[in-house]
Order: C-alpha cells, then structure tokens, then sequence
C-alpha cells in the first residue's frame, strides 16, 4: 500500500537553477509531511516540513508546497549547489500520530556543476 | 552532542543465524523507531517504542522479528533464523516526544547481508 509516491527515481540539474522534487500521497488522513535528504551510507537527515493548515514553509533556499485538495506536496530548491546531490524522500504522518510516518521511494538529485 | 548511534554499522550472518542491531537515541528522547529500507526502496515503518514498551510494532513480520527498549541501554532490534530476504539496510530514529510537529532524527544505519 503505497501511500506516499515519489513518480520521479531521478533527476538532473544545472547547478545554480531550480530543482522541484514532488510527491503525491493518497491518505486523507495525512496532515504532516517532511522531507529528508540522504547521502550515500548515512541515514535520513531532516530538511524541511510542513503541516496542513499551511501551504508553504520556506527555510532559505528550500521551500515547501503543500496542495491539500490534490494531495499533492513539492520541494523546491533554489538555487541549487552541487552539494544538494543526494537521495530525497518524501514523507507522511497524521499530526496527532506521526508514529507510523510513511516514506515515498526517493528520488535521486544530481546537480551538475 | 551525539546524534542517533547505531551499531554495527555493517552485519553479515549466514541463514538461520541470528541478528541483533542496536540504537542508542539521541540525549533526552525516550521514542525510538525502526524502519527498514529494501533496495531500490522507501523506508517502511517497523515498530515504535518507548522505554520498556512497544507502542506500535503494526510494522513488523509476525515472526522472527522482536524489538525492545529497555529502561537502562539501546533499543535492540532481534531477527531470529535470519534469512536472505531480510537483507536490507535497518534504520533507527529518535524523537523527544510523539505526534504533532514532532521530527523524528536517524541513525546512520545498520547494512544486514544475509548469506
């Protein structure tokens, strides 16, 4: 039961644009959503979150969009450095129980310099 | 100020051995969780404990898999009569308290080769 959907296992970008990484999720139940960056061989670091009733978090050059009626959420990085290569994962909980916090599959960001 | 430490960092066991992987949380949370990330995968959501009680382990296989956070050391995250499919990397993640914008912080991980 894939709650939380990453489409996108890869993208690529010139380093100094625009990266947009998004997801799509299918609980209603959903109202906590985070985002973690991974490097290779060390565990999920949390970047940036957001809850319901808001529809965008910016923490400098990361910004988060959360579209409730088609549940859908993106990460926008701006601009984009060479260091924010990684894996992102997308993930959801309910506010009051984010115990059992659903991940999407990841997608792999590549900025070329 | 130590993160979420979790060790071994690596483990290799033949089938039907035994695995037990260790989670220290970071300084003053007393929620711990444990995931599993299958290649080419999300993380899954196994158990969620708190010391000296499992809270949600909806996560976890019915057999073989047993975890524990005792009132004094790690959480301990045992699989018995391992076998290849649980090859995988383990996480474990730490929160100071549970629901609401409460972020959960992770280990670095433990590789399970299962041979």
């Amino acid at each position: 039961d894939q709650q939380v959907k990453q489409n996108s296992p890869s993208l690529s970008v010139q380093e100094g644009r625009i990266s947009i990484l998004n997801c799509d999720y299918t609980n209603s139940m959903f109202d906590y959503f985070l985002w973690y960056k991974k490097y290779p061989a060390e565990g999920p670091t949390f970047l940036i979150s957001i809850s319901s009733i808001k529809d965008k978090n910016e923490d400098g050059r990361f910004t988060v969009f959360l579209n409730k009626s088609a549940k859908h959420l993106s990460l926008h990085i701006v601009p984009s450095q060479p260091g924010d290569s990684a894996v992102y994962f997308c993930a959801a909980s309910g506010y009051y129980n984010n115990n059992d916090m659903r991940f999407g599959a990841g997608t792999r960001l590549t900025v070329k310099p | 100020n130590a993160g979420v430490m979790q060790n071994p960092r690596h483990l290799v066991r033949r089938r039907g051995q035994e695995a037990r992987l260790r989670c220290s949380p970071m300084k003053g949370h007393s929620h711990v969780y444990w995931y599993r990330q299958l290649p080419e995968e999300g993380l899954k959501f196994m158990v969620y404990l708190q010391k000296e009680n499992i809270i949600d382990e909806s996560g976890m296989p019915k057999e073989r898999f047993s975890a524990e956070f005792p009132k004094e050391g790690p959480s301990i995250l045992r699989i018995q009569q391992v076998v290849r499919g649980d090859s995988a990397a383990y996480f474990c993640a730490s929160s100071p308290t549970s629901g609401g914008t409460n972020t959960q912080y992770f280990g670095p991980g433990t590789r399970l080769t299962v041979l």
